[in-house]
């Protein structure tokens, strides 16, 4: 099974700033890796996919790059509005397709 | 605009059964793959498993394996989520989610989850 680490666990951010969150996978996935956001109550929703596209209707603040093991989810001029959990979720090994734990985003 | 609706959700005891439902609206859903995953109560995302477009291959993750069956029905826009002996780890809200049409590993539209208790 594929492992992924999200890292922080928890961000805490100012509006306007950046966030940068982190997916390091136990092994390589290649691009085949995806963000979702997850506001409290509500369905996850589908942020990037192909490490680096994002999906319709996502506002280019969201930003995904990475290949390999090591990916990265760039979130600029943050708004109160992103505060969520956000997680990381591979499909180049599978089944299982596996989650990572999530990393919290705090807007302060 | 596509649209996924579980039902059947409930509090059940440890060892019976529940059969969770989602229906499909807004796009082709016999073209399309389905998944099932889980979220306990303030935990992450855990798949459980996915069908294809014609119900002929099926995917589980261990933890459900033997246990759970997934199924569809194409003249229904419907996919179902059987689950058999059940646990209390099985509590969690489930999400029946769409997988998009280049690899079908990735879900890109979920519905809003039916939450599913198992206690005596």
């Amino acid at each position: 099974e594929t492992v992924l680490t999200q890292s922080p666990g928890t961000l805490s951010v100012s509006p306007g700033e950046t966030a940068t969150l982190s997916c390091r996978a136990s092994q390589s996935v290649d691009t085949k890796l995806a963000w979702y956001q997850q506001k409290p109550g509500q369905a996850p929703r589908l942020l990037i996919h192909g490490a680096s596209t994002r999906a319709t209707g996502v506002p280019a603040r969201f930003s995904g790059y990475g290949s390999g093991t090591e990916f990265t989810l760039i979130i600029s001029s943050l708004q109160s509005e992103d505060s969520a959990v956000y997680y990381c979720h591979q499909s180049k090994h599978w089944p299982p397709i596996t989650f990572g734990q999530g990393t919290r985003l705090e807007i302060k | 605009q596509v649209q996924l609706v579980e039902s059947g959700g409930g509090v059940v005891q440890p060892g019976r059964s529940l059969r969770l439902s989602c229906a499909a609206a807004g796009f082709s859903f016999s073209s399309y793959a389905l998944h099932w995953v889980r979220q306990a109560p303030g935990k992450g995302l855990e798949w459980i498993g996915l069908i294809s477009y014609d119900g002929n291959n099926k995917y589980y993750a261990d933890s459900v394996r033997g246990r759970f069956t997934i199924s569809r029905d194409n003249s229904k826009d419907m996919v179902y989520l059987q689950m058999d002996s059940l646990r209390p780890e099985d509590t969690a809200v489930y999400y029946c989610s769409r997988g998009d049409p280049a690899t079908h590993t990735v879900s890109d539209f979920w519905g809003q989850g039916a939450l599913v208790t198992v206690s005596s």
